[in-house]
């Protein structure tokens, strides 16, 4: 009964391929996240839905396009990928998004590996 | 800009022992603070939050203190258990506004609890 859960957990591919990470939550929250871990290590924020609209947008590159089909998921689709992109990827949910301070709950994360 | 900074990469305590971890931030809008918990291969895991409107939270073993005026909260774990080894992660965000409830994060302490 994972909370937030990602597939694949891992992923290899080449420079210039296209791939998507999914994300769903079954914990009834109302908005979801994708934040971007780095080589150094830093949590930092891509893009954020509420109820399936795009709230945060941070300065991401338009190769990244994130997609909610509904509020329990959040997938994240990364075209003509590049050496750069290559870092861990997780998903999180809360429930309220900026009206409420309530903690985000995170995915165990997806490790992307560009050759 | 980092506005969210843990200067102790790492920290190694003794079981049974108080470990203190610090955290500093610069941007005043910040209102709400978290602590979360990472292992290896896993996302992080919600510790404790506070908001600005308090100076001390405590949930078991775990208290976080928050000084507004210095900018600086501290996580205070005691006693300390093997168990408790892990990434220590600050973050921040700020109530309302534009930010919806976006998380910044500070680089993470590596906690090691000696037997």
């Amino acid at each position: 009964d994972t909370a937030v859960s990602q597939t694949p957990k891992y992923l290899v591919t080449q420079m210039g391929n296209d791939k998507s990470i999914k994300c769903e939550q079954n914990l009834g929250h109302d908005t979801m996240y994708w934040y971007k871990q780095d080589s150094k290590k830093f949590l930092k924020i891509m893009f954020s839905y509420n109820n399936k609209e795009l709230i945060i947008n941070e300065t991401v590159p338009n190769r990244f396009s994130p997609k909610s089909p509904d509020k329990a998921h959040l997938n994240l689709h990364i075209n003509s990928l590049e050496l750069g992109d290559s870092a861990v990827y997780f998903c999180a949910s809360s429930q309220g998004g900026s009206i409420s301070n309530q903690p985000q709950h995170f995915g165990d994360g997806t490790r992307l590996s560009i050759l | 800009d980092q506005q969210v900074k843990q200067n102790s990469p790492s920290l190694s305590v003794q079981e049974g022992r108080i470990s203190i971890l610090n955290c500093d931030y610069t941007n005043s809008m910040f209102d709400y603070f978290l602590w979360y918990k990472k292992y290896p291969a896993e996302g992080p895991t919600f510790l404790i939050s506070i908001s600005s409107i308090k100076d001390k939270n405590e949930d078991g073993r775990f208290t976080v203190f928050l000084n507004k005026s210095a900018k600086h909260l501290s996580l205070h774990i005691v006693p300390s258990q093997p168990g408790d080894s892990a990434v220590y992660f600050c973050a921040a965000s700020s109530f309302g506004g534009t930010s919806y409830g976006k998380l910044t994060f500070g680089q993470g302490t590596i906690l090691t609890v000696h037997p």
